[in-house]
């Protein structure tokens, strides 16, 4: 059984770059969900993709967009880069919609100068 | 608005004895409570949940316990291992603006297991 992997594992870019993040999910998930983690925080959840359509969302900008793909793996899009946007995205895939158990992915650190 | 909180940044522990870790919540329409295990470089792995109809799940050397009336659960672990060092996350399952369910996560403590 495959588990979640993420590309790139770090990358840096600078202020007002855009960044593409990608995901594969675990085999026979279909639902896959983003968070940003921030330094000394805990991760924080950006949104759910499942059946390619947006299925909910966290508190962050629009700036923030997302695709996921027939094959059920997902992108993660952040436009305008900000200096707070440096932190661990974490990808995490489930079985449905429903609260539970999730799957993460290694992360990918992005460092935004 | 911190609605899962995790007050003790740091924990360590003599090896073999009891690890206690304890989280807090404020939204009384979480039902569902998880504890993730994080090592460095990789992300955080599902450790053990608890139903809201629940007082207690026990797995293994783990067990949480759930104090719905003080909104607050904790984690212990007996006997604590040196593989136990890690990073432990509280997450408490909500509904998101479409009506699914998402996890909202505490900020975690690092645990040392002292050998």
């Amino acid at each position: 059984e495959t588990g979640v992997t993420q590309s790139p594992t770090h990358l840096i870019k600078t202020r007002g770059q855009q960044v593409t993040l990608r995901c594969s999910s675990q085999s026979g998930h279909n639902t896959v969900s983003w968070y940003q983690q921030a330094l000394g925080q805990g991760p924080q959840f950006i949104f759910q993709y499942y059946r390619e359509e947006e299925n909910g969302r966290g508190n962050f900008p629009p700036r923030f967009s997302g695709l996921q793909f027939p094959n059920y793996s997902s992108e993660l899009n952040v436009n305008a880069l900000e200096l707070d946007d440096s932190a661990l995205y974490l990808c995490a895939s489930s079985r449905g919609t429903g609260g539970g158990e999730l799957f993460f992915g290694e992360g990918s650190r992005l460092t935004v100068l | 608005d911190q609605q899962v909180k995790q007050n003790s940044p740091s924990l360590s522990v003599q090896e073999g004895r009891i690890s206690i870790l304890n989280c807090d919540y404020t939204n009384s329409m979480f039902d569902y409570f998880l504890w993730y295990k994080k090592y460095p470089a990789e992300g955080p792995t599902f450790l053990i949940s608890i139903s809201s109809i629940k007082d207690k799940n026990e797995d293994g050397r783990f067990t949480v316990f759930l104090n719905k009336s003080a909104k607050h659960l904790s984690l212990h672990i007996v006997p604590s291992q040196p593989g136990d060092s890690a990073v432990y996350f509280c997450a408490a399952s909500g509904l998101t603006n479409f009506g699914n369910e998402k996890l909202t996560f505490g900020t975690g403590t690092r645990l040392t297991i002292i050998p």
